[in-house]
């Protein structure tokens, strides 16, 4: 079946505009996960969704970062008013269950986000 | 959450074995040991997971000491597309990977 998807595949935005990530989750997976990933750095986890809920919102790094599920499918992680810092790749996981160590994420390509 | 100490990279040659150890000594019982590849301009792909001994699949083989305290990724006969950056991370919670430096794999012809 198809993998996640991740939409746009690349975004240039000004300073100071919002911008809208999407993330189409593999069919029936009901955990979600977003991370992100500077240039040359590891990924950091940013939220994680049962289900619509989101437990754990320890990685959003401001308040002007935020998402939401519906529909336990597709999620949408905004970033307002956007800094040259947020430039980066975020990535979109999702897996079966969630919240278990055996659980497996599978990860989308990616939305590479560029603030001028 | 459990660290992990790998090395930053790793250069082989095509049809060589290659091992990448991963050092992660503050495991705990629970935690399952997962390893993914990633690509430049790609997610991290899912490559094998393990719990204690020996894993294989059909792209490579975990091996899991008894103290639980290290694994080693083996890659059988690399090639030039397994040119990659390797991420060895503990899996505690399934919520929240944490993912270290990675190690980056060369594979010359």
């Amino acid at each position: 079946g198809a993998g996640v998807s991740q939409s746009p595949s690349n975004k240039v935005t000004e300073k100071g505009k919002d911008v809208e990530l999407r993330c189409d989750p593999i069919s029936g997976h009901t955990a979600l996960y977003w991370y992100r990933q500077s240039l040359g750095q590891g990924l950091e986890f940013l939220i994680y969704f049962q289900g619509n809920s989101a437990p754990d919102k320890s990685g959003l790094p401001s308040d002007r970062f935020s998402a939401e599920r519906t529909g336990g499918s597709v999620s949408t992680l905004t970033i307002q008013r956007t800094q040259q810092e947020d430039s980066a790749v975020y990535l979109c996981a999702s897996s079966l269950m969630g919240g278990g160590p055996q659980d497996t994420q599978y990860f989308g390509p990616g939305t590479r986000l560029t603030v001028l | 959450l459990a660290k992990t100490t790998q090395p930053i990279s790793m250069d082989s040659y095509e049809g060589q074995e290659v091992n990448i150890t991963c050092s992660h000594n503050n495991i705990a019982t629970n935690d399952y040991i997962t390893w993914y590849q990633q690509f430049p301009s790609q997610g991290p792909r899912f490559i094998i997971q393990g719990y204690k001994t020996k894993v294989t699949n059909e792209v490579a083989s975990l091996f899991i000491p008894a103290d639980r305290k290290s694994s080693t990724l083996s890659l059988p006969r690399v090639s030039l597309s397994d040119t990659a950056v390797y991420y060895c991370l503990v899996n505690r919670y399934g919520n929240k990977l944490v993912f270290g430096a990675g190690t980056i794999l060369r594979v010359k012809s």
